[in-house]
């Protein structure tokens, strides 16, 4: 079945550094990948969504210059969370669709990311 | 507004069945979705409607009335590994997904 893989699984990073994450589509094309956040015992807040080689579409409420989001290929999305602070403390996870405009059908496992 | 309303938590013993509402409110419907969380893991699809009626597979069932704006999860023969959040997400016309909070389902011996 279609396999989303997200690097790293954890992070802890000191406060005003920044953090990248990796989704990687393993055997399917991502066309459209779609970047969450889930604090704990709260359901998932979709932050943005991104088409392959096209700019991100952000949620209302996320800083796109503090979460930065790159598409450039269609196997490939990074999200990199800038200038950290102890409140992007998060459990981060991407989510892919083989379809432009899909449903995030496959989950990536997720990054558990501690700013100290 | 959008909304998505679904229990809190539910606890049910091995073995048994367990069904999981949800209710959601959506500016047009382009289906519903539900999901399995284990605890710090990502979710997982489990199953998709967009009409009307009762889709089976396996020990997992998924209902849709959308006339009123209702789905439930059924699990059969529950097992312990079945501990988990589920995920109800409805698709409204722009295709965007409604997430509800989820429902921590807790399977006792």
């Amino acid at each position: 079945g279609a396999v989303v893989s997200q690097h790293p699984s954890w992070v802890i990073c000191k406060s005003g550094t920044s953090v990248k994450i990796e989704c990687r589509s393993l055997d399917f094309q991502a066309t459209t990948m779609f970047w969450y956040r889930q604090f704990p015992k709260q359901s998932l807040m979709l932050m943005a969504t991104s088409n392959e080689g096209s700019k991100a579409t952000y949620e209302q409420g996320v800083e796109k210059d503090k979460f930065l989001i790159n598409h450039a290929s269609l196997t490939l999305s990074t999200l990199t969370v800038t200038s950290a602070h102890p409140e992007d403390s998060s459990f981060y996870i991407c989510s892919a669709s083989a379809v432009r405009g899909g449903s995030p059908l496959h989950f990536g496992n997720g990054t558990r990311l501690t700013v100290t | 507004g959008q909304n998505i309303d679904q229990p809190t938590e539910m606890t049910a013993t091995e073995g048994a069945i367990v069904q999981i509402n949800c209710t959601y409110q959506t500016s047009g419907f382009n289906g519903l979705f539900w999901y399995q969380q284990h605890a710090g893991e990502a979710p997982t699809f489990l199953s998709y409607n967009v009409l009307d009626g009762l889709e089976e597979k396996g020990r997992f069932s998924s209902f849709l009335s959308r006339s009123k704006g209702y789905s439930y999860l059924l699990l059969k023969e529950l097992q312990m590994k079945d501990s988990a959040s589920y995920l109800c997400a409805a698709m409204d016309s722009n295709y965007q997904l409604i997430w509800g909070a989820g429902t921590k389902l807790i399977i006792k011996p």
